[in-house]
């Protein structure tokens, strides 16, 4: 089954401890991305990457990081998580975007409560 | 650079009555734009997209929407709503790069 998957699905952590959600897709899928979703505001997005050794900053980078080291996979790393970052977390994928309309596959979402 | 107005956070309808989900674009050149909808507990999935072409796009589940460049609007409809339609729906426009910009989403409600 094509899917993205995204661990865990829901975290609880504290200040300053940092943590990494896995995001991989089985789709061979060159691009990937994070976004957070927060009430009232949407999906804004935080990182995402064209293809292996790429990636690039969205709309909301600063605390995160991310590497693409395989094509399937784009973890996303939070060196030291403050509670701002308490969000619902999706990973999506999709073909090379520049072939211009293509869909986005999202993942299930990662809950994460920063205290 | 483009944007996404949705309007109305909130929409609340009658089982049986006509969902109107409004989106207002804009982009400096010709946009793709899409719907997604988002079922509690669950990641975004595709409802429909314009790319190039006809102008009226059916998706799934008996949505519809129709690209109205002049209005710079892709309003999404279905003429008869189900209590499985509740949830929330995200416009989305992109200029065929590697930026894609959602909305902020509208939350649809249906009334037994």
């Amino acid at each position: 089954e094509a899917q993205v998957t995204q661990n865990p699905r829901y975290l609880i952590t504290v200040t300053g401890k940092k943590l990494t959600v896995t995001c991989s897709q089985n789709m061979n899928h060159e691009y990937m991305s994070w976004y957070r979703q927060d009430p009232g505001l949407g999906l804004r997005q935080i990182y995402y990457s064209m293809n292996v050794e790429v990636t690039d900053k969205g709309d909301v980078p600063e605390g995160y990081k991310v590497s693409r080291k395989e094509k399937r996979n784009f973890p996303l790393i939070l060196e030291s998580p403050s509670p701002n970052q308490t969000s619902l977390y999706f990973c999506a994928s999709s073909l090379y975007p520049r072939q211009g309309g293509e869909t986005q596959y999202f993942g299930p979402g990662t809950r994460l409560l920063v205290l | 650079a483009q944007s996404v107005t949705q309007l109305g956070s909130h929409v609340s309808v009658s089982e049986g009555a006509l969902v109107l989900l409004r989106c207002n674009y804009s982009s400096s050149v010709p946009p793709y734009l899409f719907w997604y909808v988002q079922y509690p507990n669950q990641g975004l999935q595709l409802l429909l997209k314009y790319t190039t072409g006809a102008t009226l796009v059916k998706g799934i589940n008996g949505f519809e929407a129709e690209f109205k460049k002049s209005e710079t609007s892709f309003h999404l409809t279905k003429p008869s709503a189900h209590m499985s339609d509740a949830a929330e729906y995200f416009c989305a426009v992109s200029e065929g790069d590697d930026k894609i910009i959602f909305g902020k989403g509208t939350r649809l409600h249906i009334l037994p």
